[in-house]
Formats: C-alpha cells, sequence, structure tokens
C-alpha cells in the first residue's frame, strides 16, 4: 500500500528543456509536501515545499504543482542543466513528523 | 559548519553481529531523525528524535535501538543483525518537526 508514488522510474531531457517530474498520492490528509534531490554516494538535498492550502510555489528554476482535486504533484525545472542530473523523491506528511517518501525519479539530462 | 556526519560510511557484518551507526549534527537542531533506503523503494523512516532523552517509532523500527546521548547526537544500533537489514542508512535532522530536513551521506550497511 503505497501512499506515495512516483510512476516514473527514469526521464531523459535535453538541456535547456522543461523537466517534469511526478508524484502521485492516495491520502488526501497530507498537507505538506517536499521535494528532495539525491546525487549517488550523498544523502538527499532539500529543493522545495509546498504546503496543502497552496497550489503552487516556485524557487529559482524549481516550480511546484499541487492538483489537491486529482492528489497529483509535479515538479517543473526550467530551464534544466545537466547539473540537475539526481534521483529526485517526492515526500508528503499528514500533520507530524512522518513523511512518507516515493521511490524517485532519476533525471537525466543531456548536454 | 559540518552540517549532518555519519560514521562509518561503509560497514560488513556477519549475521548476528551488532553494531552502532553514529550521526551527529550541529546545527543545533531539536528533531534527528533515521531511515533506510532500500533498492526500488524510498526512504522509510525507523525512529525519530524530538529531543534529548526522547525517541518515537517509525515505519520499520523493528530489530533496531536508538539514542539520543544529547542534542547534538543521534546513534542506531543493531542488537543481532540480519541479511534484511542490508541497506542504505541515512541520519537527518531540522529544527522543528516538520520542517525541511537536512540529511547525512548515509552509512552503506552490509550483513551476510
Amino acid at each position: 500500500d503505497q501512499q506515495v508514488k512516483q510512476n516514473s522510474p527514469s526521464l531523459s531531457v535535453q538541456e535547456g528543456r522543461i523537466s517534469i517530474l511526478n508524484c502521485d498520492y492516495t491520502n488526501s490528509m497530507f498537507d505538506y509536501f517536499l521535494w528532495y534531490k539525491k546525487y549517488p554516494a550523498e544523502g538527499p538535498t532539500f529543493l522545495i515545499s509546498i504546503s496543502s492550502i497552496k497550489d503552487k510555489n516556485e524557487d529559482g528554476r524549481f516550480t511546484v504543482f499541487l492538483n489537491k482535486s486529482a492528489k497529483h504533484l509535479s515538479l517543473h525545472i526550467v530551464p534544466s542543466q545537466p547539473g540537475d542530473s539526481a534521483v529526485y523523491f517526492c515526500a508528503a506528511s499528514e500533520r507530524t513528523y512522518k513523511y512518507i517518501f516515493g521511490t524517485g525519479t532519476r533525471l537525466k539530462v543531456l548536454a | 559548519n559540518a552540517g549532518v556526519t555519519q560514521t562509518p560510511k561503509f560497514q560488513v557484518l556477519k549475521t548476528g553481529q551488532s553494531m552502532t551507526l553514529q550521526c551527529a549534527q550541529d546545527m543545533n537542531h531539536n528533531s534527528m531523525y533515521w531511515y533506510r533506503q532500500d533498492p526500488g523503494m524510498g526512504l522509510r523512516l525507523i525512529y525519530y528524535s524530538a529531543s534529548e532523552g526522547t525517541t518515537d517509532k517509525g515505519e520499520v523500527p523493528n530489530g533496531y535501538n536508538v539514542s539520543r546521548l544529547n542534542k547534538r547526537e543521534f546513534s542506531l544500533r543493531l542488537e543481532s543483525a540480519a541479511p534484511s537489514q542490508t541497506s542504505v542508512y541515512f541520519c537527518a535532522s531540522s529544527e522543528e518537526p516538520r520542517v525541511t530536513q537536512y540529511f547525512g551521506p548515509g552509512t552503506r550497511l552490509l550483513v551476510l
């Protein structure tokens, strides 16, 4: 019973184009969402967050969109750069410190 | 400012052996966490500590014990290692519950 799903294990995008990473969840009580980036042999690094009271949050090249009715969030990276090549995890929590993580999407940005 | 540090980086154990994974943070954070990451799975919370002397079970606590020695340090102990505990273990900290967590580089554990 996976409450947070990242259905695309991998994604390849040309440098300069938009990368869109998707995340679906089943628990309508989730009220806070995070995106993390992970390079090999390193710990995850926080990217961007969004509260359920918003439908969009932007930070530089990164924008997260939340569609509560569809229980779907997405991370947009524009423009994509080779340094963005990493594994991206979404995570969700229900008013507690306990985050449920997705399985990750490996993004490869082609130069 | 080293952030979150973990030792060791890599460890091989035999079934039944015990070991302690160490974690320390220098950001004066109150909350600390232990996660494990297995192939094809997301990070799963093992234990959480809101402050010195307090701990709470996460999603997968069986086979582990933790100790919040002081505000800086949070250790994870495997009393009798099993092959199912082969994983990459991450420690994290945050100023408060729910806000951004900062992760250490991980400990790769192989139990034979």
